[in-house]
């Protein structure tokens, strides 16, 4: 069965960095676009970035453009985001999520990981 | 970037029907999907592209739109599926996506 379980979230100072990772498993990883989404304590989804199912397309959400950086290892069926100059507004819930596959151009994200909670201190 | 409205919250009796909106530009040209979430839980697909459901996904759920509206309608509403819902899509260009702001729905 499809599974994404992330890693490496925590508390972390603001100005620092902090990367986070999600394994993938229960299905072909390199035939599938991947997303991250966070939630902050109490509100609701924001999308944060998509990366395609060859890496070759990378896009961002624009509170986080120049900081965060979405990649992926296809060898180990792994999805990261780098997470650089944390602030407070970065505080959430960070989930990975699956998109289409390469066939199919739809915009869904219909498998979801349990979630990463990083926490932006001052 | 684009915005997707949803109301704040609505409520159902048992075994009604309930109809949640989601408003935005960019669905004139991308279907919208949409998204139940539990307390505590990660979200769940409920609906995507012109009116697909996920596999295990009761067919009281169904969904449709027109022009820059996207809706999904619980038809017979369970105790379960009290939750918050939001709706998805690109954005206008297409190169972002963008969440609603979510919709509470309560089963009365």
């Amino acid at each position: 069965q499809v599974q994404l379980v992330e890693s490496g979230g925590g508390v972390v100072q603001s100005g620092r960095s902090l990367r986070l990772s999600c394994t993938a498993s229960g299905f072909s990883f390199s035939n599938y676009a991947m997303h991250w989404v966070r939630q902050a304590p109490g509100k609701g989804l924001e999308w944060v970035a998509f990366i395609s199912y060859d890496g070759n397309s990378k896009y961002y959400i624009d509170s986080v453009k120049g900081r965060f950086t979405v990649s992926r290892d296809d060898s180990k069926n792994a999805l990261y985001l780098q997470m650089n100059s944390l602030g407070a507004g970065d505080t959430a819930v960070y989930y990975c999520a699956r998109g289409p596959p390469y066939y199919d151009s739809g915009s869904y994200l219909d498998y979801w990981g349990q979630g990463a909670l990083v926490t932006v201190s001052s | 970037s684009s915005e997707l409205t949803q109301d704040p919250a609505v409520s159902v009796a048992l075994g009604q029907t309930v109809r949640i909106t989601c408003q935005g530009d960019s669905l004139r040209r991308y279907y919208a999907s949409w998204y139940q979430q539990k307390p505590g839980q990660a979200p769940v697909l409920v609906m995507y592209g012109k009116n697909n459901r996920p596999s295990g996904i009761p067919d009281r759920f169904s969904g449709s739109g027109s022009g820059n509206t996207a809706s999904l309608t619980i038809t017979g509403a369970q105790a379960e599926d009290e939750a918050d819902y939001y709706c998805n899509s690109r954005d206008s260009v297409g190169y972002q996506y963008v969440f609603g702001t979510g919709t509470k729905v309560t089963v009365l």
